[in-house]
């Protein structure tokens, strides 16, 4: 079957850096991206890696392991403003978006 | 217009009455999609568009119906509500639906049965 992991709830300080986990099972695989999604809004696009290694952009880093099916966001120098839900998602053989639950992120001052 | 848009933002709707859902973007993309969102779930698939024209199943198509006449609208028909169908509703578009184009949503409809 497919499934997609990650943490419910994670909680981190203002100016620290925090990093959100993703394991991912699906059937085929074409990328995974990471959207941000603040209570009561739409998801925005952050990331897209369709290939191993780490993808930098600003404070926001996405890295993927294909042969582990895992993948990370590393989020650095935390704003009050990064309190959000970040969601993962898997594109599959069938080109879907297979989505995780979502990992909540509280940011404390 | 900019991006997509939704249409109503919100509705309480009778169980067994029928609703659209409506959907227009801007962008000029092929590739459109309606997901449903439920608490402690993630984002699942009801049928999306690969151009106007086509359509095909999602995840969850079961209760729900689209169309696609032209490139800029997608309208989600529910043709007889029941209270499971209770959930935020996002709209969205890509370019096209392979490769890494990613995803615009809309700001989304919530929905309550009754």
């Amino acid at each position: 079957g497919q499934n997609i992991d990650q943490p419910t709830e994670m909680t981190a300080t203002e100016g620290a850096i925090v990093q959100i986990n993703c394991t991912y099972q699906t059937s085929g695989f074409n990328g995974l991206f990471w959207y941000q999604q603040h209570a009561g809004e739409a998801p925005t696009f952050l990331s897209y890696n369709v290939l191993d290694g780490l993808e930098e952009k600003g404070r926001f880093s996405s890295f993927l392991s294909r042969s582990k099916g895992y993948s990370y966001l590393l989020l650095k120098e935390l704003q009050m403003k990064d309190s959000a839900s970040y969601l993962c998602a898997t594109m599959d053989s069938n080109y879907q978006l297979i989505w995780g639950a979502g990992t909540k992120l509280i940011i404390k001052p | 217009i900019a991006g997509i848009t939704q249409a109503p933002t919100s509705q309480i709707l009778a169980a067994g009455r029928r609703m659209t859902l409506r959907c227009t973007q801007d962008m000029r993309h092929n590739a459109m999609y309606w997901y449903r969102q439920d608490l402690g779930l993630g984002l699942r698939l009801i049928h999306y568009s690969n151009t106007a024209g086509t359509t095909g199943k999602g995840e969850v198509p079961d209760g729900y119906s689209v169309s696609r006449a032209n490139t800029d609208d997608f309208p989600l028909t529910l043709a007889s509500a029941v209270p499971s169908q209770t959930s935020v509703y996002f709209c969205a578009s890509s370019g096209s639906r392979g490769g890494g184009d990613e995803q615009f949503f809309g700001p989304g409809t919530r929905l309550t049965v009754l």
